[in-house]
């Protein structure tokens, strides 16, 4: 059982407009910035979204997110085929002083 | 350019140890910290604790706390991860990541290319 939660899976078609929630607690999200991490198929997991909102270089801007009290959201738009991957969204959480994690959203692009 | 490279795969039987090695390059090694994270076959992302390369403070999950054991070596850029006493559920691909600051609170910016650790008799 994962300390933030997510939706298992999600799915679009090529073009669509995606989001993904996660939602968390006043320890974690609601006190601390969210992250996000995609991981493609038999690979290690990629920054795709720090301190809420920034992207790192190299991230393209279809990707964004958001905060909003305990909750966050990561949207995913112009959806690609390369795109089909797990995301896992990630907090600090300051009890106990740990990094805490999504359970993770399969996405599908159908 | 950055690039962590961890140890290769290994197999071992319940109740020894294991330790994996993440070997840094293309940055300053005592400038940031060093993280790991676990991943048992199908599941997700478990974070197993963090170490100061500058000065070797560690924090572990509460849950592998006296089985885990995190150093680094300076000398050669290098950080590593020991875990004892292993179980069949300590089967996962093991993954070193730097924070983007140098504290354990800073997200990763760089992950090794995991290393598969499997726990059977």
């Amino acid at each position: 059982q994962s300390v933030l939660t997510q939706p298992p899976s999600a799915s679009g078609t090529p073009g669509q407009r995606v989001t993904i929630s996660c939602s968390g607690s006043s320890s974690n999200i609601g006190g601390n910035a969210v992250t996000w991490y995609q991981q493609l198929p038999g690979t290690a997991p990629k920054l795709l979204i720090y301190s809420n909102n920034q992207r790192p270089s190299g991230v393209p801007d279809r990707f964004s997110g958001s905060k909003s009290g305990t909750s966050a959201s990561l949207a995913i738009s112009g959806l690609q085929s390369e795109d089909e991957a797990d995301y896992y969204c990630a907090a600090w959480d300051d009890s106990p002083n740990v990094w805490v994690f999504g359970g993770g959203t399969k996405l599908t692009v159908l | 350019q950055v690039q962590l490279v961890q140890s290769g795969a290994e197999v071992k039987k319940p109740g020894a140890s294991v330790k994996v090695s993440c070997k840094a390059s293309g940055y300053t090694f005592t400038s940031y910290g060093i993280s790991w994270v676990r991943q048992a076959p199908g599941q997700g992302l478990e974070w197993m604790g963090w170490i100061s390369t500058y000065n070797g403070n560690t924090n572990y999950a509460r849950k592998l706390q006296g089985r885990v054991t995190m150093t680094t070596d300076t000398s050669t850029s290098t950080a590593y991860m020991e875990l004892r006493s292993l179980r069949s559920d300590d089967t996962a691909v093991y993954y070193c990541a730097r924070g983007r600051g140098s504290g354990s609170y800073s997200p990763y910016d760089y992950w090794g290319q995991g290393t598969l650790v499997t726990v059977s008799s």
